[in-house]
């Protein structure tokens, strides 16, 4: 069956650093997607960044990049230069596209950045 | 443009009672899916429906039923209301199964 672990429940870092957010996942097929989204106490989620299984490069999207490890199954999230309007719950999702592309979630990280 | 529209936002219901949640896709989006949020866990999947077919069905009993128009808007119905239906319902479309999904800002449903 396949599934999505996040293992830092909280993380907290200071303002204009980098920080990186775990995420592992397990699927045994050869062709999925990998997203992470934000969402902020507010309630909505936020699209962030999408990795395909095929793609031989990591996505970047402005601050945002995407660390995908295929023989390692993670795909963790990186952030870099920090700010206090990244403070919100952050979660790793996955689609497979035989599937018709519902998404799996993590239980999410809880990031607060500190001024 | 217009994101994903879902209405009402906030929404009290009794125990057994029904209820019907509308998610109005971003324009030219074909898919919609449902996801129930319970508070301090990831979104759990519902229903996704693509030009006007399901696609996929999640764990959830049949008192959950959804629907999709010919305008790709879409209804989630829910009967029998229980006290564990308390959750933020969120709605999201996409161009297709292996685009991003697009989320609204959800229906926080509170059951008394």
């Amino acid at each position: 069956a396949q599934k999505i672990t996040q293992t830092q429940p909280g993380m907290f870092v200071q303002e204009k650093e980098a920080v990186t957010l775990d995420c592992t996942y397990d699927t045994s097929d050869p062709s999925y997607g990998l997203f992470w989204y934000k969402q902020p106490s507010s309630g909505e989620m936020i699209f962030l960044i999408y990795q395909g299984s095929y793609d031989q490069q990591n996505a970047t999207e402005g601050r945002y990049s995407l660390n995908f490890q295929k023989a390692r199954k993670s795909a963790n999230l990186v952030i870099s230069a920090s700010q206090l309007g990244d403070s919100a719950m952050y979660f790793c999702a996955m689609s497979r596209f035989n599937q018709g592309g519902k998404l799996i979630f993590g239980q999410g990280t809880e990031l607060s950045v500190k001024p | 443009d217009a994101g994903v529209t879902q209405s009402p936002t906030h929404l009290i219901k009794t125990r057994g009672q029904h209820v019907t949640l509308r998610c109005s896709p971003i324009s030219g989006h074909k898919s919609v899916s449902w996801y129930q949020q319970v508070l301090g866990q990831g979104p759990q999947f519902i229903f996704q429906y693509y030009e006007k077919e399901e696609r996929g069905r999640g764990n959830f009993p049949d008192r959950f039923s959804a629907r999709q128009f010919p305008n790709y808007s879409s209804e989630l119905n829910v009967n029998a209301l229980l006290l564990g239906d308390s959750a933020l319902y969120l709605c999201a479309s996409s161009l297709g199964e292996r685009q991003p999904q697009h989320f609204g800002d959800g229906t926080r449903l509170s059951i008394l």
